[in-house]
């Protein structure tokens, strides 16, 4: 079946630091989701981009859906230790199946 | 309560038990989703509802079984599970502008931990 490619799988940041995660598809997809994981809860809502080339905000963290539609990246500025999860990327393709990265783990130091 | 909830938190049930898990949204959506989260896999979609009727079921093995009584409820049947089964069931919910499975951001629920023993 259709997957997405995430990287990193894992990172471990200072205190302070940037962080940058993408997602790559070998299909075109309409809409690109990024999405946060605390432990033993579900996936919460970062950031919904739904044009190529678009470049959407939220506080600390900036995503943008790729010019070729196979890509998406998230870039956390200035990282605090609330920012310690799993972030997920998603994208929906023409059949608006929904299908998930596998997940970039973050971890932040003091 | 506000957004999707999700009961029980936490299941530990034996190869021949039946329990069901219950999902519920306060946030006035049209479908609504079963997912199942293992360690180190991408989410599995497993089934999908929309206008309360079931659009998809992703070759989901028949001892789940969801149902699904109105818009803002949702249930996953289980029975004579495996212990492969054991992974974290998360339940989400979309407002779906169109008649078919998903065009809308889907939210998600805090999910139940299931361990079958």
């Amino acid at each position: 079946g259709q997957q997405l490619n995430q990287s990193p799988q894992s990172m471990f940041i200072q205190e302070g630091e940037d962080v940058s995660m993408n997602c790559t598809s070998s299909s075109i997809f309409n809409t690109w989701l990024w999405y946060k994981q605390d432990p033993g809860e579900g996936p919460v809502l970062l950031i919904a981009l739904y044009k190529a080339g678009e470049l959407t905000s939220n506080g600390r963290l900036t995503a943008q859906f790729g010019i070729t539609r196979k890509d998406s990246f998230l870039n956390i500025s200035a990282s605090i230790p609330s920012d310690v999860g799993i972030y997920f990327c998603a994208g929906q393709d023409f059949t608006d199946k929904l299908i998930f990265g596998t997940g970039t783990r973050l971890q932040v130091f003091p | 309560e506000t957004g999707v909830t999700q009961t029980p938190r936490h299941l530990v049930m034996g190869m021949t038990n039946k329990k069901s898990l219950k999902c519920e949204q306060h946030l006035g959506h049209n479908a609504m989703y079963w997912y199942k989260q293992s360690a180190k896999k991408p989410l599995e979609l497993m089934f999908v509802y929309s206008l309360e009727e079931r659009v998809e079921n992703n070759s989901v093995p028949s001892r789940f079984s969801p149902e699904c009584p109105n818009s803002s409820h949702l249930f996953l049947h289980l029975h004579t599970l495996q212990p492969e089964d054991s992974a974290l069931y998360l339940c989400a919910s979309s407002q779906d502008h169109d008649s078919g499975v998903s065009t809308d951001t889907q939210y998600f629920g805090p999910g139940t931990r299931l361990t079958v023993l």
